[in-house]
């Protein structure tokens, strides 16, 4: 398979444990982003990398929200201190044009429950 | 700012009619809009988008979307519905660095 692959696929965790998420982009693909959906609504962007540079940041939606794409390929999305209100879909895309032309291809997302 | 929005939360239609899932526009410039569908559990899977060129954009799955500039509307319509392609349908818009996306419109389709 040759798609973005994100793990784990679901991760339950107690209030004020640290998380990680891992994602994959598709092969090449130097753009990856990170969203969050929560039920019922439509993904929500958090942060965006081109290469292993971190472009925006800035709707990360707490400091307690940091990403990485050490090498320019895989990128991680850490909560600290998680709270009941991270409770949702993190999802990972990526793309391999900037612009207009750009279409976004997007994993199975990590579905997160902090108890 | 870009947005869209997606005027109904729910769609139902009986297979083998024709269906369309709406949706809205707000943008300064030209408007790169996309369809995702999401089915339980999953990501998002693309459908189709609109750059420039015919208003009507052919995507997968005989899906295809009309782009109307005089409405700001880009609906999504597929001619006969299968009971398979009851989902979570989203339309997005291109912003600066993002997609920005409807609240979603879910689709059932009846047998």
């Amino acid at each position: 398979d040759t798609g973005v692959s994100q793990n784990p696929r679901h991760k339950i965790t107690k209030r004020g444990q640290n998380v990680t998420f891992r994602c994959d982009p598709i092969s090449e693909h130097n753009r990856l982003y990170w969203y969050r959906q929560t039920l019922g609504q439509g993904p929500e962007f958090l942060t965006y990398f081109q290469n292993e540079a971190q472009l925006e940041k800035s709707r990360l939606l707490s400091d307690r929200f940091s990403a990485e794409r050490p090498k320019g390929s895989f990128s991680t999305l850490e909560i600290q201190r998680t709270e009941q209100g991270d409770s949702a879909m993190y999802l990972c895309a990526s793309s391999s044009r900037a612009g207009g032309q750009e279409t976004q291809y997007f994993g199975p997302g990590t579905r997160l429950l902090v108890l | 700012a870009q947005s869209v929005a997606q005027p109904e939360d729910q769609v139902n239609v009986a297979e083998g009619n024709p269906l369309t899932v709406k949706c809205t526009y707000s943008v300064s410039g030209n408007p790169y809009l996309f369809w995702y569908v999401q089915y339980p559990n999953r990501g998002l899977q693309f459908l189709l988008k609109y750059i420039t060129g015919d208003n009507l954009v052919k995507g997968s799955y005989g899906f295809e979307a009309e782009f109307n500039k005089s409405q700001t509307s880009f609906h999504l319509k597929k001619p006969s519905a299968l009971v398979s392609d009851s989902a979570l349908y989203f339309c997005a818009v291109r912003g600066h660095n993002d997609m920005r996306f409807g609240a979603g419109t879910r689709l059932t389709v009846k047998p």
